[in-house]
Parts: C-alpha cells; sequence; structure tokens
C-alpha cells in the first residue's frame, strides 16, 4: 500500500499552461505539504494544510493555489506556467504533533518548455 | 536566512569508511532534529532523529551525534556501504508546535564507491 501518492509523476508542458498535480495520503495524518525541489536539490517548503486549514502559506507566487477537499488530499494547481517552476514538487504528510516526522510521496517531475 | 546549515556539498568515500555530514542550527527553540535520505528518482524519507536531551543515537551503522552547546549535531555512517549512496538532508523543527515545520540544510550528496 502506497502511503503518499502524487500523480502524475512526470508532466511536461507548454509556457503559459495551467497544469494540477494530486496528492493523497492514506496514513491517517491531519497535516499535509507541498515542496518544491530544485535542481541543486533544495527542498523548499511552499505551503501546509492542516485539517483543511492553510497553515504555511511560503513566498510563493499566487499562480501556484491549493486546494484540499479534505484531510487526506492536498492538490495543487498551477496558473500560467514558466520556465522557472521547471522543478520535482513533493507531497508530504505528518501529524500536526510530529511535524519533525514527514512521509513524502515519490515526487512529479515538471517540465516547463 | 539559512536556518539549519549543512557540510559538505558533496561527500565521496570509499566502501567500509566512515562518512560524516555536519549540521549547524541557529534558533535555541529547536527541539527535534531528524535527518532525511533520498535515492535519485524517491521522496525523501525519515532515515534518524534526535532530541536534544542526549547527546548521542544510534540506529544500526547510523549515529546522530548532537551537541547542543555548540548548535551543532552530524551523522554517522559507519562501514559506508554502495547502497548508501543518496543524498542526506538534516532539518530541524519545533516538534508539538501548531505552526510548526521542517527547516532542512541544503543537503549531502554521499558517494559510496566499492
Amino acid at each position: 500500500d502506497t502511503a503518499v501518492s502524487q500523480t502524475p509523476k512526470y508532466l511536461v508542458t507548454q509556457m503559459g499552461n495551467d497544469k494540477s498535480i494530486k496528492c493523497e495520503q492514506n496514513l491517517g495524518h491531519d497535516t499535509m505539504y507541498w515542496y518544491k525541489q530544485d535542481s541543486k536539490k533544495f527542498l523548499k517548503i511552499m505551503f501546509s494544510y492542516n485539517n483543511k486549514e492553510l497553515i504555511i502559506n511560503e513566498t510563493v507566487p499566487n499562480r501556484f493555489s491549493p486546494k484540499s477537499p479534505d484531510k487526506a488530499h492536498l492538490n495543487l494547481h498551477i496558473n500560467s506556467l514558466e520556465l522557472g517552476d521547471s522543478a520535482v514538487y513533493f507531497c508530504a504528510s505528518s501529524q500536526q504533533s510530529r511535524q519533525g516526522e514527514q512521509y513524502f510521496g515519490p515526487g512529479t517531475r515538471l517540465t516547463v518548455t | 536566512q539559512q536556518q539549519v546549515k549543512q557540510s559538505p556539498q558533496s561527500l565521496i568515500v570509499q566502501k567500509g569508511g566512515i562518512s560524516i555530514i555536519n549540521c549547524a542550527y541557529e534558533n535555541t527553540a529547536f527541539d527535534y532534529f531528524p535527518w532525511y535520505q533520498q535515492f535519485p528518482g524517491k521522496g525523501p524519507a525519515l532515515l534518524i532523529a534526535i532530541r536534544p536531551d542526549v547527546s548521542e543515537k544510534k540506529e544500526g551503522r547510523f549515529t546522530i551525534s548532537f551537541n547542543k552547546s555548540a548548535k551543532q549535531f552530524s551523522l554517522h555512517i559507519m562501514d559506508s556501504q554502495p547502497g548508501d549512496s543518496a543524498t542526506y538532508f538534516c532539518a530541524a523543527s519545533f516538534r508539538g508546535s501548531t505552526l510548526g515545520r521542517l527547516y532542512f540544510g541544503r543537503g549531502t550528496q554521499l558517494t559510496v564507491w566499492p
């Protein structure tokens, strides 16, 4: 059983397009996150949600909009894609009381051409 | 401002050797220090973690050493194996905080030569 799953695994698209990445966790966690990992492997937190409520919103362009329909799902929608958005995006989850123990998904490699 | 500083950026070790990765932090309110391991094409996975009330934690070949006064902690991999080749991230968080989050170091790419 996959604990944290993401779809799609690869996403190739052109500049200006709008795309979404989906994330689901079956661990019963109440907190979910989106991270961006650049080509230098740096992990940058973008958003976190606790019980469907936005908790962390780092300095991210408002072209990025997370949506949490329920505790087990956190989707990321990106409008007007730019070349600089190319990266690997990771979803993660944890219990709120144990935010240092995060479980990561396999990642979505986004390539904008 | 980088809350957790990690070094070296890359490390090459011979099979059977000891790999050492160092991290330093600024905020003394951090109370949980995990290490994550990431293999190519995979997401990071929690490897081992320590709280500041102990100076060392060992799990198999992996040991965290913690120096609270120096605000430093390190990961030691004994008898390093080619299968240990991965990127390692140190991190820090405020465990139990409702507004907590993980502050990651920039990562160390470890290569273990057979």
